[in-house]
């Protein structure tokens, strides 16, 4: 069984650039999950969507973060304008329906210059 | 505000030995709890536990739940230099439209060999 796969697995982009971000989950898996996570922290919540409902997105600072999962299966993200801050592991994950196991991609290590 | 708080923050044991990971939570709506490790890259799923008192095994590691106590403990016996991770516990919050997982901050276990 294939599992999580998101891509870039790294991007280094300028502050003030757009940057974007894929994920495709495990097949069959309605519930996905976007996490940031910062050096030395465990992931946070940014977005959960059931198939192709965000269902919590309140922790998704909406002036700059947007996503999407069109047909209910593969998900972007998306950060315009990029900031400093912004710098960390973005991953994503899925599971089968809410509260069971989630399996995780490898992330995406975004650099922000 | 949901807590999750690890300990030790950092481990460093020698091969052979047998270590103890704790974990405290204070969560609202409290449903199960989970365990991952964390190597370079994705959280891999170790164990959800639901019920108190409990012993969930797999192999060499094996974590046990005390709900009135609200703490959770994994333990990995005749560590191994492969067991060298970050272990990330994370209670399920179930409020209804804010179901997550709350991440603590992880343990660094380190096996030297």
């Amino acid at each position: 069984e294939a599992g999580v796969v998101q891509s870039p697995r790294y991007k280094i982009i300028e502050k003030k650039q757009p940057v974007a971000f894929w994920c495709n989950p495990i097949s069959g898996h309605n519930t996905l999950y976007w996490y940031l996570q910062n050096l030395g922290q465990g992931p946070e919540l940014l977005i959960r969507y059931e198939n192709e409902e965000a269902v919590d997105d309140s922790q998704l600072p909406k002036d700059r973060f947007s996503a999407e999962r069109l047909k209910g299966v593969d998900s972007t993200l998306k950060i315009q304008p990029a900031e400093l801050g912004d710098s960390a592991v973005y991953l994503c994950a899925s599971s089968f329906g809410l509260y069971n196991e989630q399996f995780f991609g490898p992330g995406t290590r975004l650099t922000v210059l | 505000e949901d807590k999750v708080v690890q300990s030790p923050l950092s481990l460093v044991v020698h091969e052979g030995d047998t270590v103890t990971l704790n974990c405290s939570y204070e969560v609202t709506n409290f449903r199960s709890l989970l365990w991952y490790k964390q190597e370079k890259k994705a959280p891999t799923f170790l164990f959800m536990l639901t019920s108190s008192g409990i012993e969930k095994k797999s192999g060499r590691l094996s974590s046990i739940l005390d709900k009135k106590e609200l703490f959770s403990i994994l333990n990995i016996t005749a560590t191994q230099t492969g067991d060298s991770a970050v272990y990330l516990c994370a209670p399920w919050n179930t409020n209804f439209g804010n179901e997550k997982l709350t991440f603590g901050t992880g343990t660094r276990l380190t096996i030297i060999p």
